[in-house]
């Protein structure tokens, strides 16, 4: 089945942890993106990729880091995660950018 | 002001009726459109894309005016299924995507 799949889907961590959220397509597809919801503010997006070892900021990218290693994998790496940083992520991906996106389920996470 | 506006709604319907949802983009490089429906904070799921000429599928029309960078989504015949909250993307080719804040469809029986 082709989909995105991102883990975990549910996160409480503390403040200052380090913290990986996966990121994992089985579509080959050559774009990827990560995005926060949080109420009121809709989707914003936080990084995206359009090809391995391609990364690019996107509106929110401060105290997140990414990488894309290989075609399926982008992960979404919070080096010392703080409560402003609680908020629903999601995974998707494209074939390119001119293609409707796949998302993964999400990830909530909660720092306190 | 922000680069995606929608129609903040609510919007509640009776089922049969036709609705329609617009959206405006400020970005002069916004190359690609679509339509997403997101229900009760789970993903988002892709609707629909949006072309120039006008695309169709079933009861849901989308347009796109370039010159006025505007988007819009038709509903007709209300279903309670429709229900969800509809989002506008822009897409520039260089990987930027920016949402629209959503806009809340209830459809009552």
């Amino acid at each position: 089945e082709a989909q995105v799949t991102q883990n975990p889907r549910y996160l409480i961590t503390v403040t200052g942890k380090k913290l990986t959220v996966t990121c994992s397509q089985n579509m080959n597809h050559e774009y990827m993106s990560w995005y926060r919801q949080d109420p009121g503010l809709g989707l914003r997006q936080i990084y995206y990729s359009m090809n391995v070892e391609v990364t690019d900021k996107g509106d929110v990218p401060e105290g997140y880091k990414v990488s894309r290693k290989e075609k399926r994998n982008f992960p979404l790496i919070l080096e010392s995660p703080s409560p402003n940083q609680t908020s629903l992520y999601f995974c998707a991906s494209s074939l390119w950018t001119g293609h409707g996106y796949t998302f993964g389920s999400g990830t909530r996470l909660t720092v306190v | 002001r922000k680069e995606v506006e929608q129609d903040p709604g609510p919007f509640n319907v009776p089922e049969g009726a036709t609705v329609a949802f617009n959206c405006t983009y400020s970005n002069s490089a916004s190359q690609s459109f679509f339509w997403y429906r997101q229900d009760c904070r789970k993903e988002p799921k892709l609707l629909m894309s949006v072309y120039s000429s006008g695309n169709e599928d079933g009861r849901f029309t989308a347009q796109l005016n370039r010159a006025s960078q505007y988007i819009s989504l038709l509903i007709r015949d209300s279903k309670l299924s429709d229900s969800a909250t509809y989002l506008c993307v822009v897409n520039t080719n260089a990987g930027k995507s920016t949402f629209g804040d959503g806009t809340t469809l209830t459809v009552k029986p």
